[in-house]
């Protein structure tokens, strides 16, 4: 059974700090890390697929970095808004991708106005 | 252009039933995948299909199966429903399994 883990489980931050979390996955086998944002009510928003390791991507003020020698994948909030209140799923793909993804439990981040 | 659609929204199923879960991918997406999602989890890996071939399955019991029809579009089948079988259930559309995944709004299932 493979293990995505995420931390922290829950964040508060006020708005316009920036914040982090963590998303630790196995470091064998690895095919690609996906991070997802499920706001409340909507259908879980793909973020970035990365496949490479020290690929770093950005999307406005989100970016994440990947290091798979290591299994650990961060995502960085610059300026925190309050529509960036969500939660924040990571999913690693294994086995060429056939294995389907594994998701982690998500960091449920609460930005306070 | 429309996105994934999954059909129920919401369902209400008793003990020993079974359950067909529809999705709808994105057009031109030819790879659908389907999850569970319980209160408190990531979402778990059932099934991929991809040009209606099943390319990958998770730790489900034989009771799920699921199909892909020529359209792309997809079932999801849950035979003799369990009280542990109430969950969201997820659909997921891509090009193929190396892109990012279009989520549905699911079919919230209540077994009873």
């Amino acid at each position: 059974i493979l293990n995505v883990e995420q931390s922290p489980q829950s964040l508060h931050v006020q708005e316009g700090d920036s914040t982090n979390f963590t998303c630790s996955f196995p470091s064998s086998n690895f095919y690609a890390l996906h991070w997802y944002r499920w706001e409340t009510a909507k259908s879980p928003e793909a973020l970035f697929v990365m496949t490479l390791n020290g690929d770093e991507k950005k999307k406005g003020r989100i970016s994440a970095t990947l290091n798979t020698k290591e299994g650990y994948s961060y995502l960085y909030i610059k300026g925190s808004q309050p529509e960036d209140s969500a939660t924040y799923l990571c999913a690693f793909g294994s086995g060429g991708g056939a294995d389907g993804l594994t998701f982690g439990k998500g960091t449920h981040l609460i930005i306070q106005p | 252009d429309a996105g994934v659609t999954q059909s129920p929204t919401h369902l209400i199923k008793t003990r020993g039933q079974h359950v067909t879960l529809r999705c709808s991918p994105i057009s031109g997406h030819k790879s659908v995948s389907w999850y569970q999602q319980v209160l408190g989890q990531g979402p778990q890996f059932i099934f991929q299909y991809y040009e209606k071939e099943e390319r990958g399955r998770g730790n489900f019991p034989d009771r799920f199966s699921a199909r892909q029809f020529p359209n792309y579009s997809s079932e999801l089948n849950v035979n003799a429903l369990l009280l542990g079988d109430s969950a969201l259930y997820l659909c997921a559309s891509s090009l193929s399994r190396d892109h990012e995944q279009y989520f549905g709004p699911g079919t919230r299932l209540t077994v009873t």
